[in-house]
């Protein structure tokens, strides 16, 4: 199946919020709650965010947040910090023989 | 504390096989999946396969099929990555994560084995 669609780069400033969005389809975002967020810095593995379309994982963040409407889920990051400087990944069930299905990825600056 | 510890970097020619590992600790190895995510150099995450260690049930993406072998012992709580003849194309930093459920997300990550093709 076809990768979920992200932004290839978003950017804010120190102290703002931002939103990157995750598109897929009926088959993955739109068929199921299985929605997860991950934070990859460079050199580093990545970290689970964000599961269940909405759901931190203990030790996450209150500024990061999640959600869905229809086809499409979005990441939001509030209170823009420095150290949120890095690549995010959208993930999603799809119910078939090969459940998972990864966004491309989405570089974020914080200017 | 929960760990899955991966195993070494590793240099092959094209055509030599390969199998790297990821070591789970801390936790029931039986009752969570595993998956295998690539990740090539200076691009995103690929889903390449899970295992369920508990009975070996195992999910490949269409991408992957046939390309590798994924595997485990849970005698050893270990799963397995295994290609039989490597490209130059399978150049890449390869993780391993798990998940509490099939629909579940990769809770925990290795650190990552990187693999790198050269003639």
């Amino acid at each position: 199946q076809s990768a979920l669609t992200q932004p290839a780069s978003v950017s804010g400033s120190p102290g703002q919020s931002i939103t990157i969005s995750c598109t897929g389809t009926s088959s993955d975002i739109g068929g199921y709650d299985f929605v997860s967020w991950y934070q990859q810095h460079p050199g580093k593995a990545p970290k689970l965010i964000i599961y269940d379309v909405s759901n931190r994982p203990a030790g996450v963040s209150n500024r990061f947040s999640g959600s869905k409407s229809v086809n499409a889920a979005s990441l939001t990051i509030s209170g823009l910090q420095a150290e949120d400087e890095a690549d995010y990944y959208c993930s999603s069930y799809t119910g078939t023989s090969a459940p998972v299905v990864f966004g491309g990825g989405t570089k974020l600056t914080v200017l | 504390e929960v760990q899955l510890v991966q195993s070494g970097a590793e240099v092959k020619k094209p055509g030599e096989s390969l199998t790297i590992s990821c070591k789970g600790s801390q936790y029931t190895f039986t009752s969570y999946w595993i998956s295998w995510v690539r990740q090539m150099p200076g691009k995103g995450l690929e889903w390449m396969g899970i295992i369920y260690p508990g009975d070996s049930d195992t999910r490949y993406s269409p991408s992957f099929q046939g390309q590798v072998t994924i595997s485990a012992d849970k005698s050893i709580s270990t799963a397995y990555l295994q290609w039989r003849s490597l490209k130059a194309s399978d150049t890449a930093m390869y993780y391993c994560a798990r998940h509490p459920r099939l629909q579940g997300p990769g809770d925990y990550w290795g650190q990552g084995t990187r693999v790198t093709l050269s003639s």
